[in-house]
Order: structure tokens, then sequence, then C-alpha cells
């Protein structure tokens, strides 16, 4: 079992659509949670970054912690198709430089 | 300009072909890393360098060597290449100066090659 899982997709919505991306995990010594764009032919680009359970919105995208259930998701609202891309969630613990990565889910707005 | 830029951008090459990736940014991070992207395996971690006398080895560094030539460069090489070692390869940096575990920022990959 992969200590990160993921839902690889495709996930299609129509332009305006919330978007629920969701990512769970097994070690409950993660303290630190990332999500990632990333675009074809590009790397990834952080859009945003957590510490613990809780809420932290930015714009139109809220990430979300629930270290009880092992469980975060990204909400994006008012999706656009310039939202189109895999979003990676990546998470670790207290000192740790290595990332342990979910394998992305691609994300198409429908126009 | 990209602040972490790698070098090339997409390489074809021949089993038991060395090869080297180059990794430089201008974002000043002391920390440098490298990772492979495969399907359905995500981003796994070969090396990581701290500073330029601080090399350490992720989870998959077996067939892989890095040099840290200096705090904005780490090249990643294959001595002696094997398709599959075919992937897409991200080199990433973060800054330590907030403390320890930063965000790491990632630059646009080799798309690596080996027939």
């Amino acid at each position: 079992q992969k200590e990160v899982e993921q839902d690889p997709g495709p996930l299609s919505v129509p332009e305006g659509a919330i978007v629920s991306l969701n990512c769970t995990y097994s070690n409950s010594a993660f303290q630190y949670f990332m999500w990632y764009r990333q675009y074809s032919r590009k790397g990834p680009e952080l859009l945003m970054y957590t510490y613990s359970s809780g809420n932290k919105e930015d714009g139109r995208f809220t990430a979300q912690v629930d270290k009880s259930s092992k469980y975060i998701s990204l909400f994006i609202r008012d999706s656009q198709p310039s939202d189109s891309a895999t979003y990676l969630c990546a998470m670790t613990n207290f000192g740790n430089e290595k990332l342990t990565f979910g394998t992305g889910t691609r994300l198409t707005i429908i126009p | 300009d990209a602040d972490v830029t790698q070098t090339p951008r997409n390489r074809i090459t021949k089993t038991g072909k060395r090869i080297m990736l180059e990794c430089s940014q201008t974002k000043g991070h002391d920390r440098m890393y490298w990772y492979r992207q495969d399907p359905g395996l995500g981003l796994r971690l070969i090396y990581y360098s701290f500073d330029v006398k601080d090399i350490n080895k992720g989870e998959i560094s077996d067939g892989y060597s890095v040099s840290r030539q200096a705090q904005a460069k780490f090249s990643l090489s294959l001595e002696s290449a094997i398709p599959n070692q075919t992937a897409l390869y991200f080199c990433a940096t973060s800054d330590p100066t907030g403390g320890l575990n930063q965000p790491q920022h990632f630059g646009d990959g080799t798309r690596l090659s080996i027939l």
C-alpha cells in the first residue's frame, strides 16, 4: 500500500464549478502538507502549504487538512480553463526533507 | 528567466552511455534536490544536498550520482544508463533560512529517454 493515495482521475468539470481534489495518507507523523500544480511539460508549482490540521485559503483555492482522518483536500472555486493541469499532493514530517508525493490527479476544466 | 534552470530539456541516448543532467538556480537557496517522475509512481527523491559539502541519498539513489559544484549548481549523473531510467527528472530548491520543512520549488524538468 502506498503511503499517499491520490485518485489519478482524469477529472473533467465545467467552467465555474467547484472542484474537490483529495489525498489520503497512512503515516500519522506527517505534519506538513502541500499542493502543487503541474502544467504539461512544466515542473510542479507550489500552490498551497499548510501545517497540521485546519483550513487555509488563498484566492479561489482552499486547502483543508483532517489529521484525524488522514485526509487532505484542495478546493477550487469558480474553476477556470487555466486551472486545467495535474494536481499533486505532497507531505512530510517535521525535520524530514523527503517529501512523499501522491501520483497526481489530472483535471480538465471544460469551457 | 527561470529561477531553477535545467539542461538539457530533452535527451535521447542509448543504454550504457554516461549522461549528466544539470541544474542551476538564481534563488540563492542552499538546499537542492533531484527527483524523478514516472507515471503511476509520482515524484521520488534521488539525492539532496544542504550545501556544497553535504550530499545525501534519497529513496532511489542506486545507479545515480551527483555533484554540487557551487551553491547554485547541482548535477545528476547516470554512469551507465539503462532503459528503466527513462523518466522525467526534476531539480528543486528550498530556502532553509525559514527553518526546517520549507517548501520546495521545481525547475521545468528534463525528459530523458534511454533506448
